[in-house]
């Protein structure tokens, strides 16, 4: 079945430095969901991209689409301790398929 | 607006009792999804509903877990009888349209369920 795996599992950066999650999925995605988890919290959706090769920005979020269409990247510059939480990436199983697959997730921590 | 709405937020029972876990989808969404998580198996998908039909169950891990919505603004997971393995978050989101038509999900509070 599919698969969608996120690297790093974890990450621990000082405050201000860069942040990079990486998502990958065994099929190609019709489109990536990213959400964000805050610690004790439940996902939010943060964004989502269709097009192949595809780029956008949410201020400090810099978000790709693969080319492919079977990975993506999260990158946070200058992180903040509001950007602590689980970061999960999430596409449909299959074209027209109605279920979501989440990513493995990365959680970052943040060291003032 | 009201987003989606979980009851209870935690709940703490002894194995072998019944559990019922209750979710109100945002008016309008179409699509209705129960998950739990883990920190071993991560955030799974155990049954949607679409327009309050269940479409795949396929994730509920066994005849003990049950899920029903009656009605459009309204949905339980039932587990009977309980076990400590069933100890999780339990997320419901809902959604307008499938992820395939490029639509989010929004999650619920969650109900955090421990089974002694």
């Amino acid at each position: 079945g599919q698969q969608v795996m996120q690297i790093p599992q974890y990450q621990h950066v000082q405050e201000g430095e860069d942040f990079t999650t990486y998502c990958n999925s065994s099929t190609t995605l019709s489109n990536i969901q990213w959400y964000k988890q805050r610690p004790g919290g439940h996902p939010v959706f943060l964004i989502q991209l269709v097009k192949s090769g595809e780029v956008k920005k949410q201020k400090r979020l810099t978000f790709q689409f693969g080319e492919a269409k079977k990975n993506s990247s999260l990158h946070i510059t200058a992180t903040q301790t509001t950007d602590v939480g689980t970061y999960f990436c999430a596409g449909p199983r299959n074209f027209g398929n109605e279920k979501l697959t989440f990513g493995t997730g990365t959680r970052l921590t943040i060291i003032p | 607006d009201a987003g989606v709405i979980q009851s209870p937020r935690h709940e703490v029972t002894e194995m072998g009792q019944e559990v019922t876990l209750r979710c109100k989808p945002i008016s309008g969404h179409d699509y209705l999804f129960w998950y739990r998580q883990t920190m071993m198996r991560g955030l799974e998908l155990l049954i949607y509903f679409n327009n309050n039909v269940p479409i795949d169950d396929s994730g509920m891990p066994e005849d003990r877990f049950s899920a029903k919505m009656p009605n459009a603004s309204f949905s339980t997971l039932k587990i009977q009888p309980s076990e400590p393995r069933d100890s999780a978050v339990y997320f419901c989101a809902s959604s307008l349209a499938p992820p395939s038509r490029n639509q989010p999900q929004h999650f619920g509070d969650g109900t955090r369920l421990s089974i002694l």
